[in-house]
């Protein structure tokens, strides 16, 4: 098993661009996180989906910031547009029900940079 | 709102066993307690979870005081390796809840040679 994949692993950019996340979770499982990691802020979770519905938007910081589920293998993170507030290490996880709990499994995280 | 208290910062000779403390005084009834840490540059690991009573894997123990209001991960011989942040998380079941998880700061763990 590959593990949560998330692409891509550095991302710098300038202020005012567009970034898209992108993040393959493990083959069966049936729910996806996206947290941002920064040192002022620790881990913060941003949105939750289950069986490919958001659930839990309420970490979103705006609405420069948008999270979709096309399907069960594939999530992207968008910011658009993008500020300097903005670098962090964002990080996807998902997660299956299995004997009653559930195991995050977290990917390597992509380090975004804005310029 | 992280439910948990942890000191922010522990220091362990290698091969000793680290004894990393949480305070979950607020704790409910079917709450469990989790742990995961983060190595350096990694995403967060899931290492151990318990309800009311001891468990042990492959990795660490797991004791939880009777009252449930604190509990103790225990890495029985620690290596350089194990040099991380460790994080004590308390979170409802997901039959009642989803599985929003609430990480605090917690322990930055030092393994010394």
């Amino acid at each position: 098993d590959a593990g949560v994949i998330q692409s891509p692993r550095h991302e710098v950019t300038e202020m005012g661009q567009e970034v898209t996340l992108r993040c393959k979770p493990i083959s069966g499982h049936n729910s996806l996180f996206w947290y941002r990691q920064t040192m002022m802020r620790g881990l913060e979770l941003l949105i939750y989906f289950n069986n490919n519905v958001p659930i839990d938007d309420s970490g979103m910081p705006e609405d420069r910031f948008s999270a979709k589920m096309p399907n069960a293998s594939f999530s992207t993170l968008k910011i658009q547009p993008s500020e300097p507030r903005d670098s962090a290490v964002y990080f996807c996880a998902s997660s299956s029900e299995r004997d009653g709990y559930n195991e995050q499994f977290f990917g390597p995280g992509t380090r975004l940079t804005v310029l | 709102d992280a439910k948990t208290t942890q000191p922010p910062s522990m220091d362990c000779a290698e091969g000793r066993a680290a004894n990393l403390p949480c305070n979950h005084s607020t704790i409910s009834g079917n709450e469990y307690v989790y742990w995961y840490r983060q190595i350096h540059s990694q995403g967060p690991q899931y290492i151990i979870h318990g309800l009311k009573n001891n468990e042990t894997n492959e990795m660490a123990s797991l004791i939880i005081t009777e009252d449930r209001k604190s509990s103790t991960l225990i890495l029985p011989h620690a290596t350089l390796r194990d040099t991380a942040v460790y994080y004590c998380i308390v979170r409802s079941p997901r039959e009642t809840s989803y599985d929003k998880v609430i990480f605090g700061p917690g322990t930055s763990l030092s393994v010394i040679p």
